[in-house]
């Protein structure tokens, strides 16, 4: 089955810094990618996601792109804030279907 | 895309009471809700698939006789913990599925603490 590998946290950056969270994935096809995030006690928000190969989705000054010859879905921003800090989540190749999590990305920024 | 709701966002309750948890798809029909559960620090752990008019899928692992979960309309999906103990107490999310958008809706999750 589908599956993601996302690196691990956590991520400790100042402010303004650059930021790039890995993710890779293994799946059959080209499905739809997506990055969550989660904030200090929320639930789960959708943070961008990109439908086919070279697809770049952008979002709240995030970016990915769908990498296919890489099988990655890297998540970048050039210039962090405090109000980033949360949890990252690089869903598994899916769309509709059920979801199975990685261990995410804990971020904190640092004013 | 979809608005999900969960109610209540929290809840204390007693060892060994029953605690309904809540998941409404707001503006629009979903024949596939999904249940999720996460410890602190943790990642979210998918319990169960919710469909309506038929019985759940219970992840390997999951109690079927503990988490009961009933999807008896189109946009409401509940999760029973019954005879709850402290173990029990977590983060609960739900998620609404709709193939329109291809993608799945969180809820704002319940966080459940069993004294």
């Amino acid at each position: 089955g589908n599956s993601v590998t996302q690196m691990e946290g956590p991520v400790t950056l100042s402010e303004e810094a650059f930021l790039t969270i890995n993710c890779t994935y293994t799946a059959t096809g080209y499905p739809s990618l997506f990055w969550y995030v989660q904030y200090p006690g929320e639930g789960l928000q959708l943070l961008l996601k990109a439908t086919k190969a070279d697809d770049k989705g952008s979002n709240k000054g995030f970016e990915a792109t769908y990498r296919k010859e890489t099988t990655s879905f890297h998540l970048e921003k050039g210039s962090v804030q405090v109000s980033d800090s949360a949890v990252y989540f690089c869903a598994p190749p899916s769309g509709a279907q059920k979801l199975v999590f990685g261990q995410g990305t804990r971020l904190t920024i640092n004013p | 895309g979809a608005v999900v709701s969960q109610h209540p966002s929290w809840v204390i309750c007693k060892s060994g009471t029953s605690v309904k948890i809540e998941c409404r798809s707001l503006d629009f029909q979903a024949t596939t809700m999904f249940w999720y559960r996460q410890f602190p620090k943790q990642s979210l752990m998918l319990m169960a698939t919710s469909n309506e008019g038929s019985k759940a899928t219970y992840e390997q692992g999951v109690e079927k006789d503990k988490f009961l979960i009933n999807h008896a309309s189109l946009t409401l999906s509940t999760l029973t913990v019954t005879s709850a103990h402290p173990e029990d107490s977590s983060f609960y999310i739900c998620s609404v599925s709709l193939q329109l958008y291809n993608e799945q809706f969180f809820g704002p999750g319940t966080r459940l603490t069993v004294l």
